[in-house]
């Protein structure tokens, strides 16, 4: 089965960028990496999802490396908003059903 | 935009005693999934319905776990003989395709005494 791993915490300045690696050295042709942030209380809040190529959309960009082993998840212009655990994941299970979180990144936005 | 409601947010009970949680899906989403978080880690799988029908099982879902989804839209989610270990976030989501992503309720945490 696929899984992810991911740096255990990152520090961001308000306002720069913020880039969060993932390695999913084992993932299969065909599945999707998804990343999901948490804030404290809350459940998993999806951001956005990527099979190949590049994506992007209002809350983030996601790149994919060509061999697809690792991606990024870039936050473009952190906010204190943004402080939360993000988690890179992928599916596994029989059915391909399950979600596995892994820990996740604690990121930090500083002001 | 209706989300996926949990109900309770919040459940005490003591060791020994039966829980039920409710998780009501996105209203056209035919696939429902529970998950478990305790703190500090990532959530992780427990069941996953499609329709009515559970199609797969965590090997976490012990025999004093039950979960059903009878009318392919609301689930629940009981556990009887409650242990300390069973303290946690139970969280449920749901998706209309398999591939696609999966939206997250509040959770239902539950303490045990």
């Amino acid at each position: 089965d696929a899984k992810t791993t991911q740096p255990t915490s990152m520090d961001c300045a308000e306002g720069r960028a913020a880039n969060l690696p993932c390695n999913h050295s084992t993932i299969s042709g065909n599945e999707y990496v998804y990343w999901y942030r948490q804030i404290h209380s809350q459940g998993p809040q999806y951001i956005i999802h990527g099979l190949k190529n590049n994506e992007t959309n209002e809350m983030a960009s996601l790149i994919i490396t060509e061999d697809r082993k690792s991606s990024t998840l870039i936050l473009p212009h952190a906010t204190l908003r943004d402080t939360a655990v993000y988690y890179c994941i992928v599916r596994v299970g029989d059915t391909g059903n399950q979600f596995y979180f892994g820990t996740g990144t604690s990121l930090t936005v500083i002001p | 935009d209706t989300g996926v409601s949990q109900d309770p947010r919040h459940k005490i009970t003591k060791r020994g005693q039966n829980v039920t949680f409710r998780c009501d899906p996105i209203s056209e989403h035919n696939r429902l999934y529970w998950y478990r978080q305790t703190l500090g880690q990532g959530p992780e799988f427990l069941t996953y319905f499609q329709n009515e029908a559970q199609l797969e099982k965590s090997r976490l879902l012990s025999d004093r776990f039950s979960a059903e989804r009878p009318k392919g839209s609301f689930s629940t989610l009981e556990i009887q003989r409650t242990e300390q270990g069973d303290s946690a976030m139970y969280l449920c989501a749901s998706s209309l395709r398999g591939w696609q992503p999966q939206h997250f309720g509040d959770g239902t945490r539950l303490s045990i005494l």
